[in-house]
């Protein structure tokens, strides 16, 4: 069984449309978060979930919107996709309180805006 | 938090050890260092932690000297298949979120 599940892996839309990412992690973990990788690599955090509350809420437009159902899901809605939201979007989850803080990634899901 | 330097590539062959360095000269006293791995379409994995003196594990070492403003993963006798990103991090294990992946470095290794 996959630990960190995405979907979908790739997707591909119009300027201007709305989509949403969903993920899921078996792991028992109590956060969750979500990243943006850039073509250049660097992986930014955009949000946190600890227990399906909000933790962390980084500059993100507010077109991206985070809903966490339960501690098992946080999924990603993204309203009037634009060109420059073309990224690899990563979910993640840890534990808190674990001696590593270990960051358990899904395989990512790959989003281009035409 | 700490920002992280390291080299953007670095080129290797099958056999050798790869030593990639990463500097963070404004580590705080809480701080841990770790190191995640990034293969192609795939998510970055970790591989390491340390916080001082040597760590080793099945797939790497951390060398970190006593001033711990900088450190080291040392990969031994790398093949083909460490063809990957890897990144360097510094942070409080208690607040990870937070934690800055940076650019990392890209390592190729060549047959």
């Amino acid at each position: 069984d996959t630990a960190v599940s995405q979907t979908p892996k790739y997707l591909v839309t119009q300027m201007g449309n709305d989509k949403s990412i969903k993920c899921e992690q078996n792991l028992g973990h109590d956060t969750m978060y979500w990243y943006k990788q850039d073509s250049k690599k660097f992986l930014k955090i955009m949000f946190s979930y600890n227990n399906k509350e909000l933790i962390i809420n980084e500059t993100v437009p507010n077109r991206f919107s985070p809903k966490s159902p339960d501690k098992a899901h946080l999924n990603l809605h993204i309203n009037s996709l634009e060109l420059g939201d073309s990224a690899v979007y990563f979910c993640a989850s840890s534990h808190r309180g674990t001696d590593t803080g270990e960051l358990f990634f899904g395989e990512g899901s790959r989003l281009t805006v035409l | 938090l700490a920002k992280t330097t390291q080299p953007i590539s670095m080129d290797s062959y099958e056999g050798q050890e790869v030593n990639i360095t990463c500097s963070h000269n404004n580590i705080a006293t809480n701080d841990y260092i770790t190191w995640y791995q990034q293969f192609p379409s795939q998510g970055p994995r970790f591989i390491i932690q340390g916080y001082k003196t040597k760590v080793t594990n099945e797939v790497a070492s951390l060398f970190i000297p006593a001033d711990r403003k900088s450190s080291t993963l040392s990969l031994p006798r790398v093949s083909l298949s460490d063809t990957a990103v890897y990144y360097c991090l510094v942070g409080d294990m208690s607040n990870t979120g937070k934690l800055i992946f940076g650019q990392g470095t890209t390592l190729q290794v060549k047959p």
